[in-house]
């Protein structure tokens, strides 16, 4: 079935700088990346996500990329702030269902 | 506005005892999913449904089953609680669409087995 591996598991960045959290699967049928934010004590919530048929998208300070030949995708957060402070999961779709599978998280801190 | 709930934020239980976490979501959507998320591994299926009286296993089903009597709610069960099944468990839906789209999260419930 389809895995995820997601690295790193924690990254420490100063305001201001670039934070980059990278993905890979292992079943090519998977066609649906989405990325999600934990804040600490809330709920999931989708910040961005992208489709096989597109190999990058953006929305302000975030975008992601995907290389459907290597298959793997990166979350790109440019312009940190102490509030991108969270923990961040990457996920892929899984052929033929509606279900998601996810990467292990990444623990984002932005340091004043 | 999407709206899904789960009917605690906090449960302890002793071992043994059976528990019942229930997940309503109010969108209509079709696909219901519960997950367990536990520090260093993320986000783990253990059953979803796509429609009512309909369940499928996801990857760690053992020890739990479900019940989706009603469009909007999906239950999930211990039927005899285990101290490895403290953890926090989430419930998502989404839309029954032609590809996969966005699944939306309930608070989720910490569950405290002793």
């Amino acid at each position: 079935g389809e895995n995820v591996e997601q690295h790193p598991s924690t990254l420490s960045v100063q305001e201001g700088d670039s934070a980059v959290i990278k993905c890979t699967y292992s079943d090519s049928a998977s066609n649906y990346f989405p990325w999600y934010k934990q804040e600490l004590g809330k709920r999931p919530q989708l910040i961005i996500d992208i489709r096989s048929n597109v190999g990058e998208k953006k929305d302000q300070r975030i975008a992601v990329t995907l290389n459907k030949t290597a298959k793997h995708f990166s979350l790109h957060i440019t312009e940190t702030q102490p509030e991108d402070s969270a923990v961040y999961f990457c996920a892929a779709s899984v052929q033929g269902f509606q279900k998601l599978v996810f990467g292990t998280g990444t623990r984002l801190l932005v340091s004043p | 506005d999407v709206k899904v709930t789960q009917s605690s934020r906090y449960l302890v239980k002793r071992t043994g005892e059976k528990v019942f976490l229930e997940c309503v979501q109010d969108m209509d959507h079709e696909n219901m999913f519960w997950y367990r998320q536990d520090p260093g591994l993320g986000l783990r299926l253990i059953y979803f449904s796509y429609d009512v009286k309909m369940k499928e296993k996801g990857d760690i089903p053992e020890g739990y089953s479900v019940s989706r009597e009603k469009k909007e709610r999906f239950s999930l069960i211990l039927e005899s609680a285990s101290t490895n099944q403290t953890s926090m468990y989430l419930c998502a839906s989404s839309p029954r669409t032609v590809s996969p789209s966005e699944q939306y999260f309930g608070p989720g419930t910490r569950l405290t087995v002793t």
